[in-house]
Order: structure tokens, then sequence, then C-alpha cells
């Protein structure tokens, strides 16, 4: 099973800030990782596949980069809407597995 | 517009069975992978199964904490996907979630609101 860990646990940050969130893959997952974020009581949200593709409808704002077992999530600026969960998650080899999340938090 | 909507949630005794039904509008539940993913309360999140496509065969994978009590399947006539869950375990007790797999990449790209399941005596 791929291990993901994600740092730092909680970012403190305010709004208008640049926001970089890490993803550390056990093994090599290619460009097979995917970034979700989750508000307080709701579903999950697909914002980027594939390392670097932002699914549809998100803003320029949010970028993904990396490949192998490196991967990091950014937040240009901050909006603050933006404040939540992320949570990394790969699709190279089942199991799929998830990060233990990042929480952005204002601060 | 793709909306998913699960039911069947519920407290249920450990060892009993409960079936949860994801209800898809938007598009055809036949043509895309579906998952379900759970989530413990105050915890992140867990894949718990997958089927593929009818095109794709499909083919059912699970995690290994549920492989052998849970069964997920669909019926494409209703447009639902279910999840069967037996001899639950109070570990089991989470919220529940419906996804597709809309990149037919096992990336998934709209979830349902979720299902509560708790598992107690």
């Amino acid at each position: 099973e791929i291990v993901l860990t994600q740092s730092p646990a909680t970012l403190s940050l305010s709004p208008g800030e640049r926001a970089t969130l890490s993803c550390r893959a056990s093994q090599s997952v290619s460009s097979y990782l995917a970034w979700y974020q989750q508000k307080p009581g709701q579903a999950p949200r697909l914002l980027i596949y594939d390392a670097s593709n932002r699914a549809t409808g998100i803003p320029a704002r949010f970028s993904g980069s990396g490949s192998g077992t490196d991967f990091t999530l950014t937040i240009s600026s901050l909006e603050p809407e933006d404040f939540a969960v992320f949570y990394c998650q790969q699709r190279i080899n089942w199991p799929l597995t998830f990060g233990g999340g990042t929480r952005v938090e204002i601060k | 517009e793709v909306q998913l909507v699960e039911s069947g949630g519920g407290l249920v005794k450990p060892g009993r069975s409960l079936r949860l039904s994801c209800t898809a509008s938007g598009f055809t539940v036949g043509d895309y992978g579906m998952s379900w993913f759970r989530q413990a309360p105050g915890k992140g999140l867990e894949w718990v199964g997958f089927i593929r496509s009818k095109d794709e065969g499909g083919k059912t994978e699970y995690a290994a904490s549920v492989k052998g009590r849970f069964t997920i399947s669909r019926d494409d006539s209703k447009n639902v996907a279910y999840l069967q869950m037996n001899s639950l375990k109070t570990d089991d007790t989470a919220v529940y979630y419906c996804t597709r797999d809309g990149y037919n990449a096992w990336y998934f790209d709209y979830w349902g609101q979720g299902a509560l399941v708790t598992v107690s005596s």
C-alpha cells in the first residue's frame, strides 16, 4: 500500500497570502496524484488531477506540481472561501490511498 | 446537472447488514466507474471500493478492510449504485460517500452529500 504523507498538518495564513502544501509518497506514483478540498460538513471537491491539471471549474489560483514522490499544491492568493482541509490521493495502485490532510486555517 | 444522492444510512448493531443506495441524475451510472469512500468522525478519507463501467466489464475492487464483507453493485435500469455492507463492525462507523470517476482514471469529480452509518450496540 502506498502511504501519502502531507505536511504541514496545519497552515495558518491570512487572506491574500500564498499557501504551499506538500504531499510525499512512499514510492513513486508517477504523475497519478489528485488534490481535493473539503470544507466542514461538506463532501470533498476535486481540485487537481494528474498532479497538475485543474478540474473543471477550479479557479486558476489553485495549481499543482510534482512527479514521482514529491508533490505540491499551491494557492497563489488565499480567498476567504479557500480555508478548508486539503487531501492528496494516488491512483497508480490499488488500494487508492489518501494523505492525512492539511488544514489551512485563518491566521 | 450531475447529482449523486445517498440513502439508507442509519444506526445498526454490530454483525448486522445495511445497504446504501446512490441515486444518480444527469448521467448514466453504467457509463462511468463509481466508487465509495468513507470518513470516520473527525478523521480523514478512506477508499472503500470501486466498480468499473459497463464498457470495462463492471469488475470491482475493494479495500482490504472491507473485502469479503462489502459488495458494490449497480442497477443500470434504475441508475443507482449500491453498497451492501455485511458483518458490520464498530470500526465501520463513518459517513459514506458515493462518487463518480469522471475522468475514467480513478479521480472523482462528483460526490454525494454522504450517508452516516453508525454501528453500535
